[in-house]
Parts: structure tokens; sequence; C-alpha cells
């Protein structure tokens, strides 16, 4: 069965700071898609990244950064310097691949509140 | 230059009156989906529409309904709305093909009230 495991419920640090969200999952295909969204207080969700299962690289977007490790089934994300316009709730969420008859479904995790503080 | 576009941003119904959702999108995308997220929880997948086919999960209530008249328009009916169904309601799309999962554009979501 997909899940998508958000461990931490909330975390508040002070502007400037670095902050890791964890995200792990669980599959049994081979071939999903890993994804990073954020809800900021006014409601809709950001799509911040999508990673592919055969793609390990960690992949940097200006103060954004993930670390994808198949080893360990986590797709952790961190921002670096934070900024109080971070803050929000961050989602991470599972796909796998759609074959025939299936679809790309998101599985969410809980979400991780991310308070940044002046 | 919004592209899924969601009305109205709040509504407020009365504890059994049926109450109709909008999504509308900009995006040509074939693929449309309806989200309930209910306060401080995960969004949790309703129903989607692969162009015209509908596909409902299993677990949805029989209480909602959706309709799509076409590729720009879906539209989420709630029967009979009960005080379990206030929640943040999100429409989103999203360009599908064969083993793409291509990432999902949402709306900014209504947020529905039962008096």
């Amino acid at each position: 069965a997909q899940k998508v495991t958000q461990a931490q419920t909330e975390i508040s640090v002070v502007e400037k700071e670095d902050v890791t969200l964890d995200c792990v999952y669980e599959t049994r295909d081979t071939t999903y898609y890993l994804f990073w969204y954020k809800q900021p207080p006014s409601g809709e969700l950001v799509f911040l990244i999508r990673r592919n299962s055969f793609d390990e690289q960690n992949e940097i977007s200006g103060r954004y950064s993930w670390n994808f490790q198949k080893s360990t089934s986590s797709f952790n994300f961190t921002i670096t310097a934070s900024q109080v316009v971070d803050s929000a709730v961050y989602f991470c969420a599972l796909s796998e691949a759609i074959t025939w008859g299936g679809y790309n479904k998101l599985i969410f995790g809980a979400g991780t509140r991310l308070a940044v503080h002046p | 230059d919004a592209m899924v576009i969601q009305n109205p941003r709040y509504q407020v119904t009365q504890f059994g009156k049926p109450v109709t959702l909008s999504c509308s999108q900009t995006l040509n995308h074939n693929v449309m989906y309806w989200y309930q997220q209910k306060s401080s929880q995960a969004p949790k997948l309703l129903f989607h529409y692969y162009d015209k086919d509908f596909n409902n999960e299993a677990d949805t209530p029989d209480n909602f309904q959706s309709r799509r008249p076409n590729t720009s328009f879906c539209f989420l009916d709630i029967r009979s709305p009960g005080l379990g169904d206030a929640a943040m309601y999100l429409c989103a799309t999203s360009r599908e093909t064969l083993e793409s999962n291509q990432p999902q554009h949402f709306g900014d979501g209504t947020r529905l009230s039962i008096l």
C-alpha cells in the first residue's frame, strides 16, 4: 500500500535559519513520482517539485533544495535562510506511475506547518 | 492570470440544502480532480475526470456528485450537505499521458460552511 509520512506536524524557526522538512514514503511500485506542494494561508496548493523514482539527483532551486534517497525511502526538503513568506503548510505526495486503466492519484502526507518568525 | 478558477471562494449553505461548487480552467488539461480538505488534514481525492470519463474514489459518499460539461468546466454537487461536509474543496487539473504523472495545478479552493 502507498503511504506518505511527514512526522513533523509543526516547525517553528526564526528568520534566516535553515529548516528541513522530512518525508518518508512507502510503495511497492518500482516506478513512482514524488511531489512537494506548498499551501500558504490563502489556501491554494502550489506545486514545488516533481521527482521520478529513477532520478536520485538532488535538486536545488534558489533557497530550496531536495534530497531524494531511495535507500531510506525519503524525499526531504530544505529551505535555506528561511523567510517569513515561507510560512505555510508543506505537503509531500506520492503517485505511482500511470498504467493502462490507472490514473495519477496523489497520496498526500499529513503536512508540516512551518512558521517563520521575524 | 489564474489558470484554475474556483467559485465562489466562500460558500455557506444550510444543513441538507443542495449546493454546487464550480471550477474552470484555462490550461486545456484533460484531467480534472476534486479534493476535500478538512481542517489541519491533507487533501483527500473525491473523484476525477479523465476527459469525459468519470472516476469515483471507493470511499467517496454518494452525497457527492460531479459534472463535467466540457473540457474547461467541472462542478461538484453536494446533494444534502451535512455538518461533516464542512471543508475546503480544491479543484485541480493535469495533462496526462501514460506514465507521465504531471504535476497537478490547483485552484484557490472553496471553503464550504454548513449552518
